[in-house]
């Protein structure tokens, strides 16, 4: 099977901009998690699609916000791009998100830097 | 909410010794601690992980063991290559959903 993919692999932006960054989950998974990473706060969590809804929600403003398709492929968004916005955007996916967790496989990430 | 702490940040070792990172989690209710290893520039991947219900578990050279009642779990690598040196980081989770709480990463050097 495929590997998770993501699109763009890189982008640059200007702050007040936005920014869709997609992901294309292994075939068949359902799940998909969106994580930022950063060298001063290691890896964040974003949030958490599955089935088309959002699942899990991590500690970050309203400015990002996410979406998931029938297909699973997911994009997250952000508004209002600030500098500290730059980061590796690493996406995941895993098969069923139920009760027993599974493993995630992570995507190559989107490295968004902000001017 | 779960906050997970790993050390050392840093670790160098010679080729053929064994490494030793530990990470510490706060929510009582993960039950789901995954390794991953990231190498410059890469994904992270997965090299092992383990659940509440196990005490360790191994795979080669690599073992994972958790401690639930001091909320401690450490990845042991046995024999270390160059091709281990790389960025490793701790995770854990609670039994709904997918959200991974990531420890800050431990970089290890394996020196030939």
């Amino acid at each position: 099977k495929a590997g998770v993919t993501q699109t763009p692999r890189y982008l640059i932006k200007t702050r007040g901009q936005q920014v869709t960054l997609s992901c294309s989950p292994i075939s068949g998974h359902r799940s998909v998690s969106w994580y930022q990473q950063t060298p001063g706060q290691g890896l964040q969590f974003l949030f958490e699609y599955f089935s088309e809804t959002q699942r899990n929600k991590g500690n970050f403003p309203g400015r990002f916000s996410g979406r998931q398709f029938s297909n699973s492929r997911s994009e997250m968004n952000v508004s209002t791009l600030e500098l500290g916005d730059s980061a590796l955007y690493l996406c995941a996916s895993s098969e069923r998100g139920t009760a027993h967790q599974e493993t995630q496989y992570f995507g190559p990430g989107t490295r968004l830097l902000v001017l | 909410g779960e906050n997970v702490e790993q050390h050392p940040s840093t670790l160098s070792v010679q080729e053929g010794d064994s490494a030793v990172i530990k990470c510490t989690y706060s929510d009582s209710a993960s039950n789901y601690f995954p390794w991953y290893k990231q190498e410059l520039g890469k994904r992270p991947q997965l090299i092992i992980d383990i659940r509440s219900n196990v005490g360790e578990k191994k795979d080669q050279r690599i073992a994972v063991t958790l401690n639930k009642t001091a909320k401690h779990f450490s990845l042991h690598i046995t024999e270390t290559q160059p091709e281990d040196s790389a960025v490793y980081f701790c995770a854990a989770s609670i039994l709904l959903g997918n959200k991974l709480v990531f420890g800050a990463g431990t970089i290890l050097r394996v020196k030939s």
